[in-house]
């Protein structure tokens, strides 16, 4: 049987649809988030971050959402494409200068439907 | 331009070998990190060095892991009597400056048999 590992929750979107990926993170004293996209059989590549003094930054067809209140992070792409069909990472850290270390959550896998 | 380059792509090795797993970072980038990636999971983290000293070693799992950046550029990550349980992606990371966004190799994948 498939091992519990391979259960990451899973958005599925038509092409040219807009996606929506959310992140709950756990530490109140992070100030400085990022969204990576990691291909199959790839590293994590960077896609946008964002710092705790901000609330919304927008990059090329994506928006980076933070809610420090609920501790909440989301990932908005803008009219999907086949190509964004990969696994995407939150990850966050302290810029405190104690630890240089980034916690990345789980993973959501988005897959794009032509 | 070049990216965070790791070899080998692939490892395979018995259970109680030693491995040793390359990363060269980006050339500049000061900073330098070995995650390691179970499948399904995201990546944890190991070690962080900045320039040539370990500056945070506190995700190693235990003192079989060790890593070296003799000279500030390339590191090394070096595994003693590997055991089943270290099979996993080890992902090597490096950023110009401690707090720029993190650039990822595309690990080498460790089986232990």
């Amino acid at each position: 049987g498939e091992s519990v590992g391979l259960h990451l929750p899973t958005l599925s979107v038509q092409e040219g649809d807009n996606s929506i990926i959310n992140c709950a993170y756990s530490n109140s004293a992070s100030d400085y988030f990022i969204w990576y996209k990691q291909e199959s059989g790839k590293g994590p590549q960077f896609i946008i971050d964002i710092r705790s003094n901000m609330d919304k930054r927008q990059g090329q067809r994506v928006t980076v959402l933070l809610n420090k209140t609920v501790k909440h992070l989301s990932l908005q792409i803008a009219a999907t494409q086949p190509g964004d069909s990969a696994v995407y990472f939150c990850a966050e850290k302290g810029l405190d200068g104690a630890t240089n270390k980034l916690i990345f959550g789980t993973g959501t896998l988005l897959a794009v439907q032509p | 331009g070049a990216g965070v380059s790791q070899t080998p792509s692939n490892k395979v090795t018995e259970k109680g070998k030693y491995v040793e797993l390359r990363c060269d970072p980006i050339s500049g980038h000061t900073a330098l990190y070995w995650y390691r990636q179970s499948l399904g999971q995201g990546p944890e983290f190991l070690i962080y060095f900045q320039g040539t000293g370990a500056a945070d070693d506190s995700g190693l799992p235990n003192d079989r892991f060790f890593a070296v950046r003799p000279e500030g550029s390339v590191s090394t990550l070096k595994i003693q009597r590997t055991e089943r349980g270290d099979s996993a992606v080890y992902l090597c990371a490096s950023s110009l400056m401690p707090n720029s966004p993190l650039h990822f190799g595309n690990g080498t994948r460790l089986t232990v048999t």
